[in-house]
C-alpha cells in the first residue's frame, strides 16, 4: 500500500523562528491536506492542495504541493507558543474512499 | 462550517460491554470513516462507508462493526471491549471531489475499556 514519510518526527524551537516540515510518497497523490491536533482533540484541517506546484496560505502558514505529486511542504513562519502540537499530511486520491496520513511532526516551541 | 460531531468526549466501559461510538455530520458528505488512534501507531483506519448501508473494512477491523442507516450518521460497534480497544478513537467525513475533497475530523472519544 502507500506510504508517507512525514519529517521531521519532532521539533524544538524558540518562539519566532520559522518551521519547515515534510511528506514525500512512494506514489503520487491528487490531493494533500494538513492538520493540525492539539492534546485530547481531533485534527483539525489547516490547508488543502489540489494541484501540483500549487502554493496556498492561510495566515501564517504556506503549504506546497509538490511538482512530483509526491510530496507536500508545510511552513510556519514567526511560531508563536499556540503553534505547539502535532501536524499531519494526509494525501488523497480522487476516487478513492481511503487517505493516507503520515506519522506526524510534533512541534515544540519555547517562549 | 463543517461539522462532525462524536456523542462522547470521554467513556470509560468494562470488558465484554457492547460499546457504541456514533457520529453525526452537517455537511452531506457521502464519506464518512472511524479511526483509531495510539501513541507511536498514528492514525489507523478501522471502517470507512462510502454510502448509507454501505461499508469497507478498513486496517484493522477485526473486533468492530459499523453502522450507516443516515447519511449524516456512521456508528461504530465494539461488540464485545477489551482492554486493547483503549485508544483515542476520530471520526472524520470527507466532501466529494465536486465540494473540494477536504476530509474533517470530530472531536475524538477517549475509550477507556477497564
Amino acid at each position: 500500500g502507500q506510504q508517507l514519510n512525514q519529517s521531521p518526527q519532532s521539533m524544538f524551537i524558540q518562539e519566532g523562528e520559522d518551521v519547515s516540515m515534510n511528506c514525500t510518497s512512494s506514489s503520487i497523490f491528487n490531493t494533500w491536506l494538513w492538520y493540525k491536533q492539539d492534546p485530547g482533540e481531533g485534527p483539525v484541517l489547516l490547508i488543502a492542495l489540489y494541484k501540483a506546484g500549487e502554493l496556498t496560505s492561510n495566515g501564517r502558514l504556506t503549504a506546497q504541493f509538490g511538482i512530483t505529486r509526491k510530496d507536500s511542504f508545510l511552513n510556519i513562519s514567526a511560531s508563536i507558543p499556540s503553534d505547539v502540537g502535532i501536524y499531519f499530511c494526509a494525501g488523497q486520491l480522487t476516487n478513492a474512499g481511503k487517505s493516507t496520513f503520515g506519522d506526524g511532526t510534533t512541534l515544540t516551541v519555547k517562549p | 462550517d463543517v461539522k462532525v460531531t462524536q456523542s462522547s468526549r470521554y467513556l470509560v466501559k468494562r470488558t465484554g460491554e457492547k460499546v457504541f461510538l456514533e457520529c453525526v455530520q452537517d455537511m452531506d458528505h457521502e464519506n464518512m470513516f472511524w479511526y483509531r488512534q495510539d501513541p507511536g501507531l498514528g492514525l489507523r483506519l478501522i471502517y470507512f462507508s462510502y454510502d448509507v448501508k454501505m461499508k469497507e473494512k478498513g486496517d484493522i477491523p477485526e473486533g468492530y462493526s459499523v453502522s450507516r442507516e443516515k447519511k449524516e450518521r456512521f456508528s461504530l460497534i465494539l461488540e464485545s471491549a477489551s482492554t486493547n480497544q483503549t485508544s483515542m478513537y476520530l471520526c472524520a467525513s470527507r466532501a466529494t471531489v465536486v465540494q473540494g475533497n477536504e476530509q474533517y475530523f470530530g472531536p475524538g472519544t477517549r475509550l477507556t475499556v477497564t
